[in-house]
């Protein structure tokens, strides 16, 4: 069964260091979403790609998370500088297509800021 | 605010019997979806069931159903014949209808669900 691949499943960084993150949706899926999750709390989107253009950033701190999904295929997500404020679990999903398709998980990314 | 409202933090449930989990949602766009979706304690979210606005049957998917009231905007579900490893973090969400092509889920905050044997 296709599944979206992500790693590193855990990161453990210090602050103001550099942290990035690679997605690789499920194959032939052209919409993809970046999540954070902060413990306790349900997902909130970061950023949405249609291929390799950003539909939605409207929720991503540009100050210090960048996205990028150069070839339309796998996306890396990067802070800098990481703050603790940015620990949290980050999870990529993919679609089939844009507006209407279920969106799928991958397993995600658990990062720690200390 | 919030455009999803999960009211129970958390549930306690024996093995076998049937769990109803609430959602409520607010929105104003009349073309939208209602997903719920599973996360157990490894992280991974896993998707259960869709409901579209639009749809004039609730869905079922094998042992997990979407109890879909439109005009209450609830969309709650119920999980029939629990089993153990059904413990795990639930979380309804919803997709609206935006301009430009933006299809991001907007989660509630989620119910821990937990079974007892």
């Amino acid at each position: 069964e296709a599944e979206v691949a992500q790693s590193p499943r855990y990161k453990i960084t210090e602050k103001s260091q550099a942290v990035a993150f690679w997605c690789d949706p499920i194959s032939g899926h052209a919409t993809l979403y970046w999540y954070r999750q902060i413990l306790g709390q349900g997902p909130e989107l970061l950023v949405q790609f249609q291929d390799e253009s950003v539909v939605d950033d409207s929720q991503l701190p540009k100050d210090r998370f960048s996205a990028e999904r150069l070839k339309g295929v796998d996306s890396t997500l990067k802070i800098q500088p990481a703050e603790l404020g940015d620990s949290a679990m980050y999870l990529c999903a993919s679609s089939a297509r844009l507006s209407g398709d279920t969106q799928y998980f991958g397993p995600g990314t658990r990062l720690t800021v200390l | 605010a919030q455009k999803i409202t999960q009211t129970q933090p958390g549930m306690f449930v024996q093995e076998k019997e049937a769990v109803t989990l609430d959602c409520t949602y607010d929105t104003s766009d009349p073309s939208y979806g209602l997903f719920w979706y599973k996360q157990p304690s490894s992280g991974e979210m896993i998707f259960l069931i869709y409901q579209g606005s639009y749809d004039q049957q609730n869905a079922t998917e094998g042992r997990y159903s979407l109890n879909f009231q439109k005009a209450r905007k609830s969309a709650n579900l119920v999980i029939s014949a629990s089993q153990l490893g059904d413990s795990a973090m639930y979380f309804c969400a919803m997709r609206e209808a935006s301009g430009g092509g933006a299809d991001g889920l907007t989660f509630g905050k989620g119910t821990h669900l937990i079974i007892q044997p």
